[in-house]
């Protein structure tokens, strides 16, 4: 099963663009790559996914190296709510969520 | 348009005591899956539903039990309350599971067993 790597935590100023990695290696050619956030204990929020190609939505982009072994989440113009752990997340042979610690992003008036 | 509902929100148990989380969700989802939260960690799947009438294990099963007599409704048991079985459990659901479907994620449950 696939498995991703995320730093453990992460700083970004207020009104700059938050740019969080994510290394998955070993996912497979069908496999998606989902970006979810748990602000203070609340329950997770999806973001964004993406098998491919960059997708980008109301909250955030997603860049995928063209070899798909890792990616990157990008919030744009990050602001205090976006303080919180996200977690990149692929599945198991079973369609299941794997979900690691996450990187905790901090984000700095 | 309540999304995923849990409850309760918090709950003490004695060891060996028995409850039943209820987790509801009014968007239609096939599928409902249980997971726990322990502290500095990532959620871990203890069961899940794909339909009504059907479950199925995930991570950690032990000690839990499940049911989704209704396609809106499913419950989380515990049969016999221990210390370890402390943690925030997350209720979500999700129309299909694999490709491009997200799951929502009720507000979650904290539970002390002491």
């Amino acid at each position: 099963d696939a498995k991703t790597t995320q730093p453990p935590s992460m700083d970004c100023a207020e009104g700059r663009a938050a740019n969080l990695p994510c290394n998955h290696s070993t996912i497979s050619g069908n496999e998606y790559v989902y970006w979810y956030r748990q602000i203070h204990s609340q329950g997770p929020q999806y973001i964004i996914h993406g098998l491919k190609n960059n997708e980008t939505n109301e909250m955030a982009s997603l860049i995928i190296t063209e070899d798909r072994k890792s990616s990157t989440l990008i919030l744009p113009h990050a602001t205090l709510r976006d303080t919180a752990v996200y977690y990149c997340i692929v599945m198991d042979s079973n369609y299941q969520l794997i979900w690691g610690a996450g990187t905790k992003l901090i984000i700095k008036p | 348009n309540a999304g995923v509902t849990q409850t309760p929100k918090f709950r003490v148990l004695k060891t060996g005591q028995s409850m039943t989380l209820l987790c509801a969700q009014d968007m239609n989802h096939e599928y409902m899956y249980w997971y726990r939260q322990d502290p500095g960690m990532g959620l871990r799947l203890i069961h899940y539903s794909v339909g009504e009438g059907t479950t199925a294990k995930g991570e950690v099963p032990d000690g839990y039990n499940v049911s989704r007599l209704k396609k809106q409704n499913f419950l989380l048991g515990l049969e016999s309350a221990a210390p370890s079985q402390t943690s925030v459990y997350f209720c979500a659901s999700s129309y299909r599971t694999g490709g491009p479907y997200e799951q929502y994620f009720g507000p979650g449950t904290r539970l002390t067993v002491t």
